[in-house]
């Protein structure tokens, strides 16, 4: 079983829609878990962390983390179409850990 | 700004060469990463390292090698290189504690022929 685990997509909204991703880990001892954009071409760039339980808001961006499911997730509000990118979920031990990404794609 | 800069944008080099990909951070992180990435694989790990002089296996380490002689270069190494090892190679950096993320260089387009 991988230790990062996303929804390999592709992942299509409309503009100004709500977009979820989703990611699950296996190590409990996971404490701190990040999402990354990366643009096509482009580094990963990160846009949120989350260590605790519960959800965190950053501007469109929300991230949830459920550590009795081994869950997080990250929800984009008022999708644009620069948002259209691959999100990478990363958490683990000592090492950042990546899922494959999920690629999403902003309709006009 | 946090700066993690790759030696080369773009590689082309012959089977069994020696290749050499160096990373350079400019923010004092203890914490050093060589990641490739490749389509439908993501990015997998391949060497890290936590201090000067030291080096723990990642994921895929077959193939590799690294150098960590001072706190912001960190090298990775190619002993003999195959085709099998034409990929994007991303260095990371960060500090240490509970909510340290990794920088990204630019990464290095490897293509070995």
């Amino acid at each position: 079983q991988k230790e990062v685990e996303q929804n390999s997509g592709p992942l299509s909204v409309p503009e100004g829609a709500i977009a979820s991703l989703n990611c699950t880990y296996s190590d409990r001892g996971s404490q701190s878990f990040f999402w990354y954009r990366q643009y096509s071409g482009k580094s990963p760039e990160l846009i949120m962390f989350i260590y605790s339980n519960g959800d965190k808001e950053d501007g469109r961006f929300t991230a949830q983390l459920n550590k009795a499911s081994q869950y997080v997730s990250l929800l984009i509000r008022d999708s644009q179409p620069s948002d259209s990118a691959t999100y990478l979920c990363a958490g683990g031990v000592l090492k950042p850990t990546f899922g494959t990404g999920t690629r999403l794609t902003i309709i006009p | 700004d946090v700066k993690v800069t790759q030696s080369s944008r773009y590689l082309v080099k012959r089977t069994g060469e020696k290749v050499f990909l160096e990373c350079v951070q400019d923010m004092d992180h203890e914490n050093m990463f060589w990641y490739r990435q490749d389509p439908g694989l993501g990015l997998r790990l391949i060497y890290f390292s936590y201090d000067v002089k030291m080096k723990e296996k990642g994921d895929i380490p077959e193939g590799y090698s690294v150098s960590r002689e001072k706190k912001e270069r960190f090298s990775l190494i190619l002993e003999s290189a195959s085709t099998n090892q034409t990929s994007m190679y991303l260095c990371a950096s960060g500090g240490t504690g509970i909510n340290t993320e990794a920088f990204f260089g630019q990464g290095t387009r490897l293509t070995v022929v």
